[in-house]
């Protein structure tokens, strides 16, 4: 089955930075790569996703580029704020709809 | 939004009891309901998939004779943790996915929280 590796697992950046995180996945079927953001107690929201015909994209501050030959996808946060601080899961499926696998999680804290 | 209803937010049961947690699509049909659990600062496992009107497909080392699924409407699907034991805490999720186009992404409902002593 598929396996989602994500890194780092723990991400503290300056007010202001830049923060990376980045997965692998296993499965080269995987076609839909979403990210989430949880916070403490709560339900993980999508904050963007991306499909295996895209390279690259973006919504605001936020940002997901796939290299489908590396099965590696990564998510870019510029201009952090202390809002964003959080905890942020990549995922991966076949279809969107499918089964979602997701990395073990990036607890990213954003200092003032 | 796609919005997914789950309830109870927490429950506080003791051990042999049986606990019934309910995910309900409120503005979409949903006819697969992902069924996750989280454990703290850890990730959401899968530990089955619902399927409206037949049997729920359950994850290696799951006990589907513990984690009862049934979907038993396309806007409904419940999670019974039967004969609960304090390492059954945890906490329980649900996803489902509204389709393509509607926000993209799978919705989530907002967990319960899961306690047995």
């Amino acid at each position: 089955g598929e396996n989602v590796e994500q890194h780092p697992s723990t991400l503290s950046v300056q007010e202001g930075d830049s923060a990376v995180i980045k997965c692998t996945y296993s499965d080269s079927a995987s076609n839909y790569f979403p990210w989430y953001k949880q916070e403490l107690g709560k339900r993980p929201q999508l904050i963007i996703d991306i499909r295996s015909n895209v390279g690259e994209k973006k919504d605001q501050r936020i940002a997901v580029t796939l290299n489908k030959t590396a099965k590696h996808f990564s998510l870019h946060i510029t201009e952090t704020q202390p809002e964003d601080s959080a905890v942020y899961f990549c995922a991966a499926s076949k279809i969107p709809g499918g089964k979602l696998q997701f990395g073990a999680g990036t607890q990213v804290v954003v200092t003032p | 939004g796609a919005v997914v209803s789950q309830h109870p937010s927490w429950v506080i049961c003791k051990s042999g009891t049986s606990v019934k947690i309910e995910c309900r699509s409120l503005d979409f049909q949903a006819t697969t309901m992902f069924w996750y659990r989280q454990f703290p600062k850890q990730s959401l496992m899968l530990m089955a998939t619902s399927n409206e009107g037949s049997k729920a497909t359950y994850e290696q080392g799951v006990e589907k004779d513990k984690f009862l699924i049934n979907h038993a409407s396309l806007t409904l699907s419940t999670l019974t943790v039967t004969s609960a034991h304090p390492e059954d805490s945890s906490f329980y999720i649900c996803s489902g996915y509204p389709g393509q186009g509607k926000e993209d992404g799978y919705t989530f409902g907002s967990g319960t929280r899961l306690t047995v002593v």
